[in-house]
Formats: structure tokens, sequence, C-alpha cells
């Protein structure tokens, strides 16, 4: 069975400030991992994902993700955080479904 | 419309309704999947057609939670006999791949129930 933790409910950050958000996977196949942000009243929307090649995946809005398998892990960082990164976000594993996380929180300070 | 399209956005019943959730996926898309998230968690699966064909449904929680794709298009979410605990946002989503893999799944904005 596959599963994901994610390391923190919430994170807080500064305008500017990096940022990390954890995300470790268990699977028993090569994983196809996601990450997602959502936004309050909305839909999931797909920051970036890997499914093979490169393991340094970049996304939208800055962020990008490192796959280590050796670490069975995919953590989600962006450089600067803007206020408009303020979101939930959640990582995912998936074979023949998509199997989420229950998310972390982010809010950005000013 | 370009993406997947729920209605209603909002839904309030009263415990013991039977309620009905309306899932357009995007044209094409041979996958469609139902999950739900309750307030302050992920998504949860629920199920999960290829086409018409429901090929995973162990997510669906009780027997009175009921999906169908009858024409391998549009899908329903079905709950019975509402109760407090179904309170929560259903999502749906789509994809153009079938089978497992890489495919990205796009996401409609949710239908929120709640169970008064």
């Amino acid at each position: 069975a596959q599963s994901v933790t994610q390391l923190g409910s919430h994170v807080s950050v500064s305008e500017g400030a990096l940022v990390l958000l954890r995300c470790n996977y268990s699977s028993s196949v090569p994983p196809y991992l996601f990450w997602y942000v959502q936004y309050p009243n909305q839909g999931l929307q797909l920051l970036l994902k890997y499914t093979t090649g490169a393991t340094l995946v970049k996304g939208i809005n800055g962020f990008e993700a490192e796959f280590k398998q050796s670490e069975t892990s995919f953590h989600l960082t962006k450089p600067s955080a803007h206020m408009s990164d303020a979101a939930e976000y959640f990582c995912a594993v998936r074979s023949e479904k998509l199997v989420f996380g229950k998310g972390t929180k982010l809010t950005v300070n000013p | 419309g370009a993406g997947v399209s729920q209605s209603p956005r909002y839904k309030v019943a009263k415990r013991g309704q039977d309620v009905a959730l309306r899932c357009d996926p995007i044209s094409g898309h041979v996958s469609l999947f139902w999950y739900q998230q309750a307030l302050g968690q992920g998504p949860e699966f629920l199920t999960y057609f290829q086409n018409e064909a429901q090929l995973d449904k162990s997510g669906l929680p009780s027997d009175r939670f009921f999906a169908e794709r009858p024409e391998g298009s549009v899908s329903t979410l079905k709950i019975q006999r509402t109760q407090q605990e179904d309170s929560a946002v259903y999502l749906c989503a789509s994809s153009l791949r079938q089978g497992p893999g890489a495919g990205e799944l796009f996401f409609g904005e949710g239908s929120r129930l709640t169970v008064l």
C-alpha cells in the first residue's frame, strides 16, 4: 500500500524567506509523486510532478522539489516566499489512484 | 468548459435526506475519481472509474454511498440518508490516461456538503 507523510501541519515563514515543506512517501513500486496547492474554497492545482528522469523537478510559481529515493522523500522548496504563496499544500503518490498526505498549511508573514 | 465542473458548489441537507453531486469531467478524459475532503484534512479516495466501469470503490465509507458514470462521461455521487459525518467537500478529478501511471489529475472546485 502507498502512503504519504507530511511533516508539520502548519509552517510559518516570513516574506522573502526560504519555504521548505516536507514529504515522505511509502511505495512498493517506483512512485509517481505530486505536489498540489489548494487556496481557500478552491480545488487542487498541480504545482509539479515527478515521474521518471531528472530528480529535481521545477514547477509553477517558483517551486521545486527533489526526489530522493534513498530517503523516500519529495520535499517542496521555494527560495523566497511571497504573500500569495499562503495556501495549503498536499503531497501525493500515485499508482492507480492518487493518495494524499494530510496537508501543510503555509502562512507567510509580512 | 475547459475544466472539471462540479455542481452544486454548496449543498445543505437535513440529516436523513438523500443528496446527489454531479461531476462533468474534461472532455475525452478516460479516468474519473471522487475524493472526500473533511475539514482540515487531505482528500481521501472514494472511488475510481475508467470510462463507465467502476474499477475501485474501496474508499466508499458505507453502502449509503453510491457512484455511477453510465455513459463514461458525467458522473454522479449519491449519498443516501445523509449523516452529520458526511459533511465534507467532495472533489472530482479526471485524467486523460487510463491505468496506473503518471497522468495528471485535474480537479474540480468541489461540492461542499453540510449536513444539519
